[in-house]
């Protein structure tokens, strides 16, 4: 059974930046698209990168500038980096499989919140 | 982007009935190609990572009770509950993947 966790601080300066690691769990990561998708606290769904592959890359546009979505296919894994992050930036983040197509698995979800 | 609008914003529906949430989409994400509707349907429950539900329009993801359906094609959509059980409350959110990905806004589904 294949599963995914987040994990990374949970509090996040302004301006700093925001770094988390999923951990995929049952089965290889090669072959599938893999995203980051964020839920800012009484908002909807918003996606944020996927990767395929190690290299083939994909951000949502209002976020580009400040993002970095990476592959360890050797550990299972894959991380995303936002810069300079604000108060708009405090959300729940899952990882997920999928994005280029459907998304059809999901981690459970980890909340960063920006504050001083 | 594409834009993804659902209605209505909320619904409450008594237990045994129907429920129905549209989705529509700025422009076409049917690809011709394929004869593909690229959208996807997920279930959101408190507390819960959001749930694949429906994916190229109207294909159920696997061990969804066949009480959800998808239907629509171009820019309209449907996800219908044919008889609303007490778990299917939740948030309902559309996806589209013609392009980058965008979801709906969603839709918070209550009992009556």
């Amino acid at each position: 059974q294949v599963q995914l966790q987040e994990s990374g601080p949970g509090l996040v300066k302004p301006s700093e930046t925001l770094s988390l690691t999923c951990t995929v769990s049952g089965d290889s990561m090669t072959g599938y698209y893999w995203s980051w998708i964020r839920q800012p606290p009484g908002k909807g769904l918003e996606w944020v990168a996927y990767i395929f592959n190690g290299g083939d890359t994909n951000y949502n546009p209002s976020l580009k500038s400040r993002l970095t979505i990476s592959q360890d296919t050797s550990n299972n894994q894959f991380s995303l980096k936002l810069t300079f992050v604000t108060a708009a930036d405090t959300a729940i983040y899952y990882c997920a499989r999928g994005g280029y197509t459907e998304i059809d698995l999901w981690g459970q979800g980890t909340l960063v919140t920006v504050s001083s | 982007d594409i834009v993804m609008t659902q209605s209505p914003d909320s619904l409450a529906v008594s237990l045994g009935e129907r429920a129905t949430i549209s989705c529509k989409s700025s422009q076409t994400i049917f690809y011709s190609s394929n004869n593909e509707n690229y959208l996807a349907w997920y279930q959101h429950r408190p507390g819960q990572p959001p749930r694949l539900l429906i994916h190229w329009a109207s294909t159920r993801a696997s061990g969804v009770p066949d009480r959800f359906s998808g239907s629509g094609s171009g820019t309209d959509f449907t996800l219908t509950i044919s008889s609303l059980q007490a778990e299917d409350v939740a948030v309902y959110y559309c996806q589209q993947y013609y392009t980058t990905p965008t979801f709906g806004q969603g839709t918070r589904l209550e009992i009556k």
